[in-house]
């Protein structure tokens, strides 16, 4: 069972460039996000998708863009990339919708974006 | 304010021990819910232990519980009987009710690093 699968694991990019980082989960799952993560900072939450269609931002979510392909796909791009944008990126998914406070979040083993 | 603290940094445990990880929360909201995952070196996010803030007792998974004191808004998590693979961060999360777009319901701490000594 692949659960969420996330691509690239890994990528090194330089300013001003740009990227898709992508994920597909094959649970079915209705809700699927976007974190990163930073030294010290936890997981932030950069965009969240309640369901197919829909996209809604999260804490952080200047200088990226999202889009849920379909039920599966929820793809996060960087239109130029920063320094300030070197992180570990998560994508997950949950089996609730989004109004209900249960359901845990399945993540993908996550990219790691070095931005020069 | 934060939603999720966790004061504790960095703990050591001697194997075979238990630990108490900390964590308390902000929220005025009367339904929510709490979750703690592990992140060992390798990166990966596994989901723990679930409380919800209207469940009586407190939840218990294996080496895991949750002491759930609600009065107090804190979550800390107990691990019994700890091992060298319990080495790891730790982090807390809570989940609101959704409010309509542009609002976001789970929220993570900074994080834990449990290093468990042999």
């Amino acid at each position: 069972n692949a659960g969420v699968t996330q691509t690239p694991k890994f990528q090194v990019l330089k300013t001003g460039q740009s990227m898709t980082l992508q994920c597909a989960q094959d649970m079915n799952h209705n809700s699927m996000y976007w974190y990163r993560q930073d030294p010290g900072m936890g997981l932030r939450l950069i965009y969240y998708s309640a369901s197919e269609g829909t996209t809604d931002k999260g804490e952080v979510p200047n200088g990226y863009n999202v889009s849920r392909l379909n039920k599966r796909e929820f793809s996060l791009r960087l239109e130029s990339a920063a320094p300030s944008q070197t992180s570990v990126y998560f994508c997950a998914s949950s089996p609730t919708e989004v109004t209900i406070v249960t359901g845990e979040l399945f993540f993908g083993e996550g990219s790691r974006l070095t931005v020069l | 304010a934060q939603k999720i603290t966790q004061t504790q940094p960095g703990m050591f445990v001697q194997e075979k021990e238990a630990v108490t990880l900390d964590c308390t929360y902000d929220t005025s909201d009367p339904s929510y819910g709490l979750f703690w995952y592990k992140q060992p070196s390798s990166g990966e996010m596994i989901f723990l232990i679930y409380q919800g803030s209207y469940d009586q007792q407190n939840a218990t998974e294996g080496r895991y519980s949750l002491n759930f004191q609600k009065a107090r808004k804190s979550a800390n998590l107990v691990i019994s009987a700890s091992q060298l693979g319990d080495s790891a961060m730790y982090f807390c999360a809570m989940r609101e009710p959704y409010s309509g777009a542009g609002s976001y319901q789970l929220t993570f701490g900074k994080g834990t690093k449990l290093s468990v000594i042999p």
